[in-house]
């Protein structure tokens, strides 16, 4: 199974760009990247998708070198609903690993 | 709303009892994953059913088994309880095409605590 590392926690203020990166050495050829975002006492919430370059959708973008041994979630102007913590997901077909996840609080 | 439900919600066990945790797909799904997270931690992968067969596991003893059934709902069994079984047990369905899971549906999980 693949390796992760995220930052434990980390503070922002509303309306400012969070960037969280998470560290994969070991990523497999057929690995995806994934992040989630989970709140107190409910499952994880898919936030966005990708395998290589860049990827955007509405709420966050998803950035991922050449290398692929790291990737780095961007959310952008954030607000204080947005604090949660967020997991970097790697995996393919059959084998998923989390992070540890990132605690991001935005404050007013 | 994933549509994803999971039963029973919260339930408290003795060491070495076992345990049954159930969880209903989303409709659509072919795939059913199932995850442990200790309080603190991120959810960490125990196994995963494609078309009721299993098709990956992490590093979790024989003692957690799986079942998924023809209409993907799906349980889990953990045998022989030990005081660190104590967590939240996640269930997700994901529809599986290709190398790549796709995105998962999360249900709001199941708490167990082992005394």
């Amino acid at each position: 199974l693949a390796k992760t590392t995220q930052p434990i926690s980390m503070d922002s203020y509303e309306g400012q760009e969070v960037n969280i990166t998470c560290s994969h050495n070991n990523i497999a050829t057929n690995d995806y990247i994934t992040w989630y975002q989970q709140f107190p006492s409910q499952g994880p919430r898919f936030i966005i998708q990708g395998y290589k370059t860049k990827v955007t959708n509405e709420v966050a973008s998803l950035f991922i070198p050449a290398d692929r041994k790291s990737s780095t979630l961007s959310l952008p102007r954030v607000s204080l609903s947005d604090t949660a913590v967020y997991y970097c997901l790697v995996g393919g077909r059959n084998k998923l690993t989390f992070g540890g996840g990132t605690r991001v609080l935005v404050k007013p | 709303e994933t549509g994803v439900t999971q039963s029973p919600t919260h339930l408290i066990k003795t060491r070495g009892q076992q345990v049954t945790l159930r969880c209903s797909s989303q409709s659509g799904h072919n795939t059913v994953s199932w995850y442990q997270q200790a309080l603190g931690q991120g959810p960490q992968f125990i196994f995963q059913y494609y078309r009721e067969e299993e098709n990956g596991r992490g590093n979790f003893p024989p003692r957690f088994s799986g079942l998924q059934f023809p209409n993907y709902s799906s349980e889990l069994n953990v045998n022989a309880l030990e005081l660190d079984d104590s967590a939240l047990y996640l269930c997700a369905s994901s529809w599986l095409a290709g190398g790549n899971t796709g995105e998962l549906f999360f249900g709001e999980g199941s708490r167990l605590t082992v005394l």
